[in-house]
């Protein structure tokens, strides 16, 4: 089983729409979670951290479930500037200097 | 805000040459990694710093390796490049702890 494991889409959606993204982590010592969004040819910039207790940031709320290993995001109203590749990311462990573990992608096209 | 500094966007090299990478960043952070990333394989993990003159290897860190002389720089280091090492090749770097990663804008290197 993949260390982090994401539905590659692409996921073509309206403007407007609700989509969801799901991501599973198989080291159940993992500490820290991110979503990440790339856009084509640029490099990956943090989107939002992921709370055990859920977070929002505007349309875009990020959900944990520990129990299950599974982190989600959700993306409300959707623009066409959403477009781009959504990385799930999970932080191994808590000692000093470990490292980031990033899934493949989820690509999203949002269009008119 | 966080600078993270690539030295080079886009790089050509021949087989067997020495190939250097640069990364610098401004923010006094104690973690820095590279990372290359291809289509389908998503971003992988080369090696990582998190101290002056210290270095992990990542999950793919053969054929490489690096430099940390300075906290700010960390030089990633092709010893005899190859053609399996055309790549997009990211540098970031985050405090130590549970802290994002920021990355530079990428070299897209060519190995002929």
């Amino acid at each position: 089983r993949k260390e982090v494991e994401q539905d590659p889409g692409p996921f073509n959606v309206p403007e407007g729409a609700t989509v969801a993204f799901n991501c599973t982590y198989s080291n159940s010592a993992s500490q820290s979670f991110f979503w990440y969004r790339q856009d084509c040819r640029k490099e990956p910039k943090l989107l939002m951290s992921v709370y055990s207790s859920g977070n929002e940031d505007g349309r875009f709320t990020a959900q944990l479930n520990r129990a299950s290993q599974y982190i989600s995001l959700l993306i409300r109203d959707s623009k066409l500037s959403d477009s781009a590749t959504y990385l799930c990311v999970v932080k191994r462990g808590d000692q000093a200097g470990t490292a980031l573990i990033f899934g493949k992608g989820t690509t999203l096209s949002v269009s008119s | 805000d966080v600078k993270v500094t690539q030295s080079s966007r886009y790089l050509v090299k021949r087989t067997g040459e020495k190939v250097f990478l640069e990364c610098v960043q401004d923010m006094d952070h104690e973690n820095m990694f590279w990372y290359r990333q291809d289509p389908g394989l998503g971003l992988r993990l080369i090696y990582f710093s998190y101290d002056v003159k210290m270095k992990e290897k990542g999950d793919i860190p053969e054929g490489y390796s690096v430099s940390r002389e300075k906290k700010e720089r960390f030089s990633l280091i092709l010893e005899s490049a190859s053609t399996n090492q055309t790549s997009m090749y990211l540098c970031a770097s985050s405090f130590l702890g549970n802290q994002p990663q920021h990355f530079g804008d990428g070299t897209r290197l060519s190995i002929l």
